[in-house]
C-alpha cells in the first residue's frame, strides 16, 4: 500500500525550531519529487516547500524562505522539513505529499507555535 | 504567483442532484513539456486533501466516474453527475504548472 506518514509535529515557543519528518512505503521514493502543504486552522491549503528526486531541486514559499529547510534521505524513504525561527502564522497541519499532481498525501503532523 | 480563483464558495446542492465548481487561473497552466497541471482535490471534513482529478480531465485511481473535470488554458471546470452524502467537503483546485504550486480558495460543496 502507498503510504505517507508524518511526525514531529508539537507545540513550541515563537522563535522556536522544529523537525518535521515523512516516511513513505509502497513505492520507490527515489523517484518521486516530494512536497510540504500545510492549513492553518480553518483555512485552506498553502504549499510550503519541493524538493526533487535526488535532492536536485528545490523550492519554498516566499512565506517560509530563510527559515525552513526541506531535504530527503532516499535510504530511509524519508523526507524532512527544518523549521527555524517559528512565528505564530506558521501554526498548521502539515501534510507531505508526493509529485507534482500531489497524488498521495499523508494524514499531516500539526505544529502549533504559542507562547 | 498564479493566483487561482474559484467559484462558488458554497455550493448546497440535493442528493442525486449534479454539481458544478469553477476554477480560473490567473495564467495560462500549459507547462512547457505540453501538459497542463490542473488538479482537483476534495478534502472530506477531519480527513487530509485527497486527490480526485489531475492534468484537467484525469481521475485518479479509485475515484467514481460521478467525478470529470473540463477545460483548458485558464479556464477549468469539476462536475459531480450525482451528488452522494459521501460528497460532502471541501474541494480544492490546485496548479502544478509553475513554482510556487498554488490552491484555489475551496468550494464547500453541502447537502441541502
Amino acid at each position: 500500500e502507498v503510504q505517507l506518514v508524518e511526525s514531529g509535529g508539537g507545540l513550541v515557543h515563537p522563535g522556536g525550531s522544529l523537525r518535521l519528518s515523512c516516511t513513505a512505503s509502497g513505492f520507490t521514493f527515489s523517484g518521486y519529487g516530494m512536497h510540504w502543504v500545510r492549513q492553518a486552522p480553518g483555512k485552506g491549503l498553502e504549499w510550503v516547500s519541493c524538493i526533487g528526486p535526488g535532492g536536485s531541486t528545490i523550492y519554498y514559499a516566499d512565506s517560509v524562505k530563510g527559515r525552513f529547510a526541506i531535504s530527503r534521505d532516499d535510504a530511509k524513504n524519508s523526507l524532512y522539513l527544518q523549521m527555524n525561527s517559528l512565528r505564530a502564522e506558521d501554526t498548521a497541519v502539515y501534510y507531505c505529499a508526493r509529485s507534482r499532481q500531489v497524488d498521495v498525501w499523508g494524514q499531516g503532523t500539526t505544529v502549533t507555535v504559542s507562547s | 504567483d498564479i493566483v487561482m480563483t474559484q467559484t462558488p464558495l458554497s455550493s448546497p446542492v440535493t442528493l442525486g442532484q449534479p454539481a458544478s465548481i469553477s476554477c480560473r487561473s490567473s495564467q495560462s497552466l500549459v507547462h512547457s513539456d505540453g501538459n497542463t497541471y490542473l488538479s482537483w482535490l476534495q478534502q472530506r471534513p477531519g480527513q487530509p486533501p485527497r486527490l480526485l482529478i489531475y492534468k484537467i480531465s484525469n481521475r485518479f485511481s479509485g475515484v467514481p466516474d460521478r467525478f470529470s473535470g473540463s477545460g483548458a488554458g485558464t479556464d477549468f471546470t469539476l462536475k459531480i453527475s450525482r451528488v452522494e452524502a459521501e460528497d460532502v467537503g471541501v474541494y480544492y483546485c490546485m496548479q502544478g504548472t509553475q513554482f510556487p504550486l498554488t490552491f484555489g480558495g475551496g468550494t464547500k460543496v453541502e447537502i441541502k
